[in-house]
């Protein structure tokens, strides 16, 4: 009963390197998302994926890119890491709960951008 | 885009005290869920509201929706230690899939 598993859990990256968030749901959800928490903004969305074959952007794609591999797997891809995206990074999969569509958050991955 | 920000930022209680955390959002939602962050931990969710004016309670929590469905609050009555954390409302002008996070409240409570 794992719920959503993103693996690495910390990561240090120097500027311009690249790197993958990697995600997992063992629920069944159709749709997956990848947030950024910054403190003092919340949670921010970057990319969700409504269902199996389709991404969207969210409030801050630029920098970003995900891949749905298939319906349990949504990973986020840093192309070439800035200090602007040091953040603590959740992947998320929404069901439904008591009715409403309720959002299951992983355990977070923590990047530090030197 | 939707905005939602939540006051206050950061409150400090002793215990036995009450909390409450506004959320306030610019556009009209057609629910809104309010979500828990133990320190280092992820956001873990509590309730879902849906129906203009709507109260519900969670033992020592009250939450409400305001009747413009465009703000909420979540009342703590009574802090305990273990309500430490960051509250986030988060709420939806449609699906799902465009869920909008409050800025949160980070909630210390000391003995």
């Amino acid at each position: 009963n794992a719920g959503v598993t993103q693996t690495p859990k910390f990561q240090v990256l120097k500027t311009g390197q690249s790197m993958t968030l990697q995600c997992a749901q063992d629920m069944n959800h159709n749709s997956m998302y990848w947030y950024r928490q910054d403190p003092g903004m919340g949670l921010r969305l970057i990319y969700y994926s409504a269902s199996e074959g389709t991404t969207d952007k969210g409030e801050v794609p630029n920098g970003y890119n995900v891949s749905r591999l298939n319906k349990r797997e949504f990973s986020l891809r840093l192309e070439s890491a800035a200090p602007s995206q040091t953040s603590v990074y959740f992947c998320a999969s929404s069901g439904t709960h008591s009715g409403a569509n309720v959002l299951t958050f992983g355990a977070g991955s923590r990047l530090t951008v030197l | 885009g939707q905005q939602v920000m939540q006051i206050p930022q950061y409150q400090h209680v002793q215990e036995g005290e009450d909390f409450t955390t506004y959320c306030n959002s610019s556009t009209t939602l057609s629910n809104i869920q309010w979500y828990k962050q133990r320190p280092g931990g992820h956001p873990v969710f509590l309730i879902q509201l849906v129906k203009s004016g709507e109260v519900k309670k969670q033992k020592r929590l009250t939450f409400q929706f305001g009747e413009a469905k465009k703000n909420s609050s979540l009342h703590i009555t009574a802090t305990q230690t273990t309500d430490v954390g960051t509250y986030f409302c988060a709420g939806s002008a449609g699906t799902a899939s465009k869920l909008t996070f409050g800025t949160g409240t980070r909630l210390q409570v000391t003995l």
